[in-house]
């Protein structure tokens, strides 16, 4: 089966510019993630969707970043503006509504803000 | 609030020798654990997880697990390592009823020839 994939992989920005990442999971995964990894650090959960709604947005900075999920299907995370300290890896996870079942990771976008 | 602990940021064997990451966690209720590698520049792949079956959890690449509930651990551990298993190592507990997962800092393994 195709994994999740996300794009692009590399984005280098200046401050206070706007950045937008895709990911399309793998087909038929109801839930889908992204995740922060800032470097020497574990991946941080940013926002939770069930299908197309969202179950947990706790972690994300709701002044600058936001992020849809469409038809249930692809999504998108957005920051705007961008702020040195959102220099990360973001990663995108589905898996399937399970809690039981594990979550798949794409490759992730390395955002670097200068 | 679940959280988990990797002791070691950086563990370096020679190849052939054992390896073994750590990892501690706490949850009020008996959780789904779950060991990921990440590759250089890649996202992370799943190498094993403990869903309240068996303690011992075997896993891809010859990887197992043990769950100690008295020690609240989950080790990862290999019996003899392979130059291409140097990556980082992440535990990570399962919220149960988000699903979300709670990622510890991580482990590099460094395998020396």
């Amino acid at each position: 089966e195709a994994g999740v994939a996300q794009s692009p992989r590399y984005k280098i920005i200046e401050k206070r510019q706007s950045v937008a990442f895709w990911c399309n999971p793998i087909s038929g995964h109801a839930t889908l993630y992204w995740y922060q990894q800032i470097l020497g650090q574990g991946p941080k959960l940013l926002i939770q969707f069930q299908n197309n709604g969202v179950v947990d947005d706790s972690q994300l900075p709701k002044d600058r970043f936001s992020a849809e999920r469409l038809k249930g299907v692809d999504s998108t995370l957005k920051i705007q503006p961008a702020k040195l300290e959102d220099s990360a890896v973001y990663l995108c996870a589905s898996s399937q509504a399970d809690s039981n079942q594990p979550q798949h990771f794409g490759d992730g976008t390395r955002l670097s803000i200068l | 609030a679940q959280s988990v602990t990797q002791l070691g940021s950086h563990v370096s064997v020679s190849e052939g020798a054992l390896v073994l990451l750590r990892c501690n966690y706490s949850s009020s209720v008996p959780p789904y654990l779950f060991w990921y590698v990440q590759y250089p520049n890649q996202g992370l792949q799943l190498l094993l997880k403990y869903t309240s079956a068996a303690t011992l959890v075997k896993g891809i690449n010859g990887f197992e697990a043990e769950f100690k509930k008295s020690e609240t651990s989950f080790h990862l551990t290999k019996p003899s390592a392979h130059m291409s298993d140097a990556a980082e190592y992440f535990c990570a507990v399962s919220d149960l009823s988000s699903y979300k997962l709670i990622f510890g800092s991580g482990t590099r393994l460094l395998v020396r020839p």
